[in-house]
């Protein structure tokens, strides 16, 4: 399966700047997906990112909060947009698995917002 | 409105018993289902699946069970051990290209 590295892994940030997540694929993938893991929530898909489109989002998510580049195959980037403390979350990309294994995904981001 | 559930925030079990980890499902257009392990600092990494032609898969100590008209699957670990300690996520789809996750129950096996 794919090998995925995210970054950064933690961050700590002050409401009303922006974070841009990092996500790096081993191999050329059609779809990358962007999770977000609240406190204590499942883990709820913000978007698909396809190569060469626009993002779709999922209800709830807008590309102004959460604006996504897919510049090639292999490499995705999340932005959170003017954070504030609800968006304090572990962030994860994730791409599709080969065969019967659904998602393959990156270690995730950890971001406190302060 | 929460489409999978995992109503059991935690689970302990003593080293070499059994855990039972469940899931429910609302949604009966749901036709493969997923669990997932996450430890700590890592991103959740894939288990075993279950499509819903089957009520029964089983790779190495893990088994899924799935009960469709109950709308009920169950992940049993045995024997368990402890570096099977972590959240485990069931995940729901009738596409394969969206999963529906739920909240994860964390199993601390005792050694």
């Amino acid at each position: 399966s794919a090998v995925i590295s995210q970054k950064p892994s933690r961050d700590i940030c002050q409401r009303g700047t922006s974070l841009t997540i990092q996500c790096q694929v081993d191999s050329q993938v059609t779809m990358m997906f962007w999770y977000r893991q609240q406190p204590g929530q499942s883990l709820t898909l913000i978007a698909t990112a396809n190569q060469g489109s626009e993002a779709t989002y999922e209800s709830g998510f807008v590309i102004d909060k959460f604006p996504i580049s897919r510049p090639n195959l292999t490499f995705s980037t999340l932005t959170v947009s003017n954070m504030s403390p609800e968006d304090s979350s572990i962030y994860l990309c994730s791409v599709e698995g080969q065969g019967s294994y659904g998602y393959t995904f990156g270690s995730g981001t950890r971001l406190t917002v302060v | 409105d929460q489409q999978v559930k995992q109503n059991s925030p935690s689970l302990s079990v003593q080293e070499g018993r059994i855990s039972i980890l469940n899931c429910d499902y609302t949604n009966s257009m749901f036709d493969y289902f997923l669990w997932y392990k996450k430890y700590p600092a890592e991103g959740p990494t894939f288990l075993i699946s279950i499509s819903s032609i089957k009520d029964k898969n089983e790779d190495g100590r893990f088994t899924v069970f799935l009960n469709k008209s109950a709308k009920h699957l169950s992940l049993h670990i045995v024997p368990s051990q402890p570096g099977d300690s972590a959240v485990y996520f069931c995940a729901a789809s009738y596409s394969r290209d969206k999963y529906i996750f739920g909240t994860g129950t964390r199993l601390k096996v005792l050694a």
